[in-house]
């Protein structure tokens, strides 16, 4: 089966630097997600690994490892508005897995505060 | 370009009845899946569409469906409404046309069930 763990709360301070782990197994792999969702909205793409190593984009960084089941997303010099739940979702390759069908961690709620 | 769109935004059901969901994907994807979110379980996949055909289902009961039409728009319906339904119900989109597929939420049909 496919198992997607990541901490259920973390807290930080504005300005800061937050690292929010995931550990996955699946029993396959053709991709990791980090999707970021406000309360009460609908959870919008933060970035996307398929090769190891880290992929960067402005304040948001993930970083992938495949043979250790692991990537984390990191978010430099916090915002309040980075207050939100942020998912690890992974898509799978073998028989079953399509284009849509994403295995969703529970959710890291991040709290900033100022 | 307009968002994933999903309407109704809220409705409140008693046990035992029926609804139906509905959803229209960024124009141009032709891929629309469904997902349940509730606090406990997280986002769980609840089935997938692709020109007008289901290409893949979440381990759900019978009573959830779906369909697609031939504008890519879609529905889910939910026959005899348990109270363990309650969720936020999300839509995605996503284009087959390569990049990294990511999913397009829409902002959910929030269902209570009474």
């Amino acid at each position: 089966g496919q198992n997607i763990d990541q901490p259920t709360e973390m807290t930080a301070t504005e300005g800061a630097i937050v690292q929010i782990n995931c550990t996955y197994q699946t029993s396959g792999f053709n991709g990791l997600f980090w999707y970021q969702q406000h309360a009460g909205e609908a959870p919008t793409f933060l970035s996307y690994n398929v090769l190891d190593g880290l992929e960067e984009k402005g304040r948001f960084s993930s970083f992938l490892s495949r043979s250790k089941g692991y990537s984390y997303l990191l978010l430099k010099e916090l915002q309040m508005k980075d207050s939100a739940s942020y998912l690890c979702a992974v898509r799978d390759v073998n028989r079953g897995s399509t284009l849509g069908r994403l295995y969703f961690g529970r959710g890291t709620q991040l709290t900033v505060w100022p | 370009k307009a968002g994933v769109t999903q309407t109704p935004r809220y409705l409140i059901k008693t046990r035992g009845q029926q609804v139906t969901l509905s959803c229209s994907p960024i124009s141009g994807h032709r891929s629309v899946s469904w997902y349940q979110q509730t606090p406990g379980q997280g986002l769980q996949f609840l089935f997938e569409y692709f020109s007008e055909t289901q290409r893949n289902k979440g381990n759900f009961p019978g009573r959830f469906s779906g369909r697609q039409f031939s504008n890519s728009r879609s529905e889910m319906n939910v026959s005899t409404l348990e109270l363990g339904d309650s969720a936020l119900y999300l839509c995605a989109s996503s284009s087959n046309r390569g990049g990294t597929g990511e999913l397009f939420f829409g902002e959910g049909s929030r269902l209570t069930v009474l």
